[in-house]
């Protein structure tokens, strides 16, 4: 298994620019997620998806859309591209969400990361 | 507003001590916690989750739940170089997991 893969994994846009990072996952898992992540600080949420054809937004989701019409693929598409969105990009995927009876299924399964800079 | 916080640190142990991470979350809706270790420059990997109050081992790894007091810590015993990386909070609300802390930073000194 690849696990969770993203491309590109660097790129320079320049302001008003648009681009889409991809993700794709080979564990057949439910949920996919968008995260960014600024220098020395946590993960934020971007959107999250339960399935294919069902998205949703999560913390800070403007300035970006997904769409998710296959189980594996989860692109993120930047519209006018803005400084404001110069931040390393995580994509992840759980099989569901948190800890049940039969055990561990929350794991996310996080990619390597796509580093944005906006100029 | 669902808030986790960490202390940013860094936090600095010697190899072979004890390293002792908190968490501390304002939901009461938190139901289990993920602990996240994440290397400089690299993507976060799962190193525990705990979801019963008291404590879970994992090898070098203890985890600790304490829900009435809205806090959950990790500790790592025989501190290696090797640990040296952030460690990210994450807990699981009303069947949610959306939510990361802003990591504590640990460097272990050879």
């Amino acid at each position: 298994n690849a696990g969770v893969t993203q491309t590109p994994k660097f790129r320079i846009l320049k302001i008003g620019q648009s681009m889409t990072l991809q993700c794709t996952q080979d564990m057949n898992h439910n949920y996919m997620y968008w995260y960014r992540q600024d220098p020395g600080m946590g993960l934020k949420l971007i959107y999250y998806s339960v399935g294919a054809g069902i998205t949703d937004k999560g913390e800070v989701p403007n300035g970006y859309n997904v769409s998710r019409s296959t189980t594996e693929d989860f692109p993120l598409r930047l519209e006018l591209a803005a400084p404001s969105q110069t931040s390393v990009y995580f994509c992840a995927s759980s099989y569901s969400i948190g800890v049940k009876r039969e055990g561990n299924i929350g794991t996310q399964y996080f990619g390597p990361g796509t580093r944005l800079l906006v100029l | 507003q669902k808030e986790v916080e960490q202390n940013s640190g860094p936090l600095s142990v010697p190899e072979g001590a004890i390293a002792s991470l908190n968490c501390t979350y304002s939901d009461r809706g938190s139901q289990s916690f993920f602990w996240y270790r994440q290397y400089s420059g690299k993507s976060p990997e799962l190193i525990m989750f705990i979801y019963s109050n008291g404590d879970k081992e994992d090898g070098r790894f203890t985890a600790q739940l304490n829900k009435a007091s809205q806090y959950v810590s990790l500790l790592i015993r025989d501190s290696q170089p090797s640990d040296s990386a952030t460690y990210l909070c994450a807990p699981v609300v009303f069947g949610n997991q959306f939510y990361f802390g802003t990591g504590t930073s640990l460097t272990v000194i050879p």
